[in-house]
C-alpha cells in the first residue's frame, strides 16, 4: 500500500474506445504526475499537476487528455488511442519541498493497457 | 533536452557476487534520486543524494554523486535474491520545476 491507488489495474480497449484511468493520492501531496512505461522506453514523464494546475505536458499526443479536479485526484482520459500506446501507465505524487530538496515520487501500481 | 543514460542494461550474477549500475547525464544536476522495481511491481523510492561528492549507504547498498553532480552509481554488495528488479536513476534540474527524467533503468538478475 503507497497511498497512491489507480484504478483500473487492468484495461484492454480497441482504437475508437474512449476510456479513463483513475488515480487517488491519501499523502496530502501538492504534486500529481503520470508517466507512461512500455518494455522499449524509459519512464516517460507525461504530465504534472501542482497544487491542481497543469505544469508540465511532456509534448503528450492530444488523445491523452488529463484532468486534476482536486489535488488528490488526477485522470487520464484517453481516446483514439494507436496499439503502440499499449504499456504500464503510472501515476506518482509527491509533496514538492522547493529548491534543490524535491520530494520524492511515490507510484501507484500501475494500470496495463493494451489498445487493440 | 536532458538526457539521462545507465549503464549496464542488464546484469546477471551468482547470488554472493557484488553489482553497480552507473548514470550519467548530459548536464548538471540539482538532485539524484534512485528508484528499485521489483518484477510486476511499481517503482519504490531509495534514496536521494543532493551533494557533489555525497555517499550513502543503506546496509549493503552503497550510492554516490559525482563531484560534477553529473553521474552517480549504486553499488550492491554481496547480491541476494531479494536484490532482484530493476534500479532506475532520476535526475532533477534546478530550474525544470517537478521534471524528473529517469534514466533507462538496469535490470538485476541473481541466481541463487
Amino acid at each position: 500500500e503507497t497511498g497512491v491507488t489507480q484504478t483500473p489495474r487492468h484495461l484492454v480497449m480497441g482504437m475508437t474506445n474512449k476510456k479513463s484511468l483513475k488515480c487517488e493520492q491519501h499523502l496530502g501531496h501538492n504534486a500529481m504526475y503520470w508517466y507512461k512505461q512500455s518494455a522499449k522506453k524509459p519512464l516517460e514523464l507525461m504530465f504534472v499537476y501542482n497544487f491542481k494546475e497543469q505544469t508540465e505536458n511532456n509534448s503528450v499526443p492530444s488523445r491523452f487528455s488529463p484532468e486534476c479536479p482536486n489535488s488528490s485526484h488526477l485522470f487520464l482520459h484517453l481516446h483514439t488511442l494507436q496499439p503502440e500506446d499499449s504499456a504500464l501507465y503510472l501515476c506518482a505524487s509527491s509533496q514538492d519541498l522547493g529548491g534543490v530538496n524535491t520530494g520524492e515520487l511515490f507510484f501507484g501500481e500501475g494500470s496495463r493497457l493494451t489498445v487493440l | 533536452g536532458q538526457q539521462v543514460m545507465q549503464i549496464p542494461q542488464y546484469q546477471h550474477v551468482q547470488e554472493g557476487e557484488d553489482f553497480t549500475t552507473y548514470c550519467n547525464s548530459s548536464t548538471t544536476l540539482s538532485n539524484i534520486q534512485w528508484y528499485k522495481q521489483r518484477p510486476g511491481g511499481h517503482p519504490v523510492f531509495l534514496i536521494q543524494l543532493v551533494k557533489s561528492g555525497e555517499v550513502k549507504k543503506q546496509k549493503r547498498l552503497t550510492f554516490q554523486f559525482g563531484e560534477a553532480k553529473k553521474n552517480s552509481s549504486l553499488h550492491i554488495t554481496a547480491t541476494q535474491t531479494t536484490d532482484v528488479g530493476t534500479y532506475f536513476c532520476a535526475g532533477h534540474r534546478g530550474n525544470a520545476g517537478n521534471m524528473l527524467t529517469f534514466g533507462g533503468g538496469t535490470r538485476l538478475m541473481v541466481k541463487p
